[in-house]
């Protein structure tokens, strides 16, 4: 069975603090992606990593993929308030290109002042 | 813009009855999915469709349907609403072979079954 592990599920942070949220997987797959969902809202995609060792940053979260370890990383780098959300990681079911993903739990990051 | 929506956005209706969540997109997606959000369980897939006409059942189909008559909407349909599909539904879709793969999201339908 196909598992997608976020960790930690919360996290609460001081601004300015720097802190990684994992991701990890059961399957062969060379596809992960991230997605950020505010409160009470639709889900928004961060990032798309496609291939081992792929890297990708925007403002203070870069994302990483090792696809040997089925370990995905989102770094946040001097966090600020507005990073707080959930954040999901999800990988292709069947390791295709259809958007067929399965889902982690999410990790509800809380930052703080 | 392109875009997905989703209606109703918010549905209060009573066991047993059917209820019909709709979702139309104008990305001329080939692919369209729904999950629904359950607050421990993050997203479960219920549906998706590759095409026009191809249905498939996700990881918790039951007491669920959907039907694809044509590229832009994939309704779902609840046959005989429980309390147990309280929850939030998304509709999400995705070009196709060939692409990343990423899935773009409409803005969900908040659903309570009394």
């Amino acid at each position: 069975e196909l598992k997608v592990e976020q960790n930690p599920l919360f996290l609460s942070m001081q601004e300015g603090k720097n802190y990684t949220i994992y991701c990890n997987y059961s399957t062969t797959s060379d596809r992960l992606y991230w997605y950020r969902q505010d409160p009470g809202k639709s889900l928004e995609s961060l990032f798309v990593l496609l291939s081992n060792g792929a890297v990708k940053q925007e403002g203070r979260l870069m994302a990483s993929l090792d696809t040997k370890a089925r370990l995905s990383t989102l770094h946040i780098t001097a966090a600020v308030h507005d990073l707080s959300a959930t954040y999901f990681c999800a990988v292709a079911r069947y390791g295709g290109s259809q958007g067929n993903l399965i889902f982690g739990k999410g990790t509800k990051l809380s930052v703080k002042p | 813009d392109a875009e997905i929506t989703q209606s109703p956005r918010h549905k209060i209706t009573e066991t047993g009855r059917q209820v019909t969540l709709a979702c139309h997109q104008t990305w001329n997606h080939n692919n369209m999915f729904w999950y629904r959000q359950d607050l421990g369980h993050g997203l479960r897939l219920i549906h998706y469709s590759y095409g026009v006409q191809d249905t498939n059942k996700g990881e918790v189909s039951d007491g669920y349907s959907v039907s694809r008559s044509n590229t832009e909407d994939l309704p779902l349909t609840l046959e005989s609403a429980a309390s147990s599909q309280t929850s939030v539904y998304f509709c999400a879709s995705s070009p196709g072979l060939g692409t990343t793969g990423e899935l773009f999201f409409g803005e969900g339908s908040r659903l309570t079954v009394l």
